[in-house]
């Protein structure tokens, strides 16, 4: 059974900072992952997809990477910004669905 | 191009009553999710369709839950009775076909529930 770890569960940083965000999963037999936003009280708004054959993808500002070999991806933010404040959730899936893991909160300050 | 359309948005019930949740994805996914999340989680898929077939409803409370894809387009979710416990934000979410779905998701606004 696929399992999918966020870490950490919360993060507060001042505006500018560049910052990592870690995904991890239990079963590397992927298809693709996929990084989503989540603003309080919204749904969810896809960021970047890597599929299993690809290592990295890049929009904008946000880079992801992926290593199925050890099961980790993360996802890193350049000069961020307070509008970057919200919850991040990374979604593994696998042969039978899709796995998401719990999300980092971040909150961005001025 | 117009994204997954979600109605309504919020709907509060008391325990035992019955509601439904109405979901528009985006022109020509095949594929059609709906999740559950509640507070604090990550969602957790209830069903998913391949056109109007099911593909996946492990998770489904069937004695209360139900879902149908009209036509291969739009789909209800409904719950019937409802418990205090179903108070959650229901997600839709479409892909376009590739094999198993494997596309891309994207995912409407959500409808919360709250039951009182």
């Amino acid at each position: 059974k696929q399992e999918v770890t966020q870490i950490p569960a919360a993060l507060s940083v001042p505006e500018g900072e560049n910052l990592v965000l870690n995904c991890s999963f239990t079963d590397s037999a992927i298809y693709n992952l996929q990084w989503f936003r989540q603003d309080p009280g919204k749904g969810l708004t896809s960021l970047l997809l890597i599929q299993s054959s690809q290592r990295e993808q890049t929009s904008g500002r946000l880079n992801a990477s992926l290593d199925k070999s050890s099961g980790r991806s993360t996802l890193y933010i350049a000069a961020s910004q307070p509008g970057d404040s919200a919850t991040y959730l990374c979604a593994v899936r696998g042969f039978q669905k899709l796995v998401f893991g719990t999300g980092t909160r971040l909150l961005v300050s001025p | 191009e117009a994204g997954v359309a979600q109605s309504p948005r919020y709907k509060i019930i008391e325990k035992r009553q019955s509601v439904a949740f109405w979901c528009n994805p985006i022109s020509g996914h095949a594929t059609l999710y709906w999740y559950q999340q509640i507070l604090g989680q990550g969602p957790k898929l209830l069903i998913q369709f391949q056109n109007n077939g099911v593909v996946d409803d492990s998770q489904l409370p069937k004695d209360r839950f139900s879902a149908e894809r009209l036509k291969g387009v739009d789909s209800t979710l409904k719950i019937q009775p409802a418990k205090l416990e179903d108070s959650a934000v229901y997600l839709c979410a479409s892909s376009s076909s590739g094999g198993r779905g494997t596309g891309e998701l994207f995912f409407g606004e959500g409808s919360r529930l709250t039951v009182l």
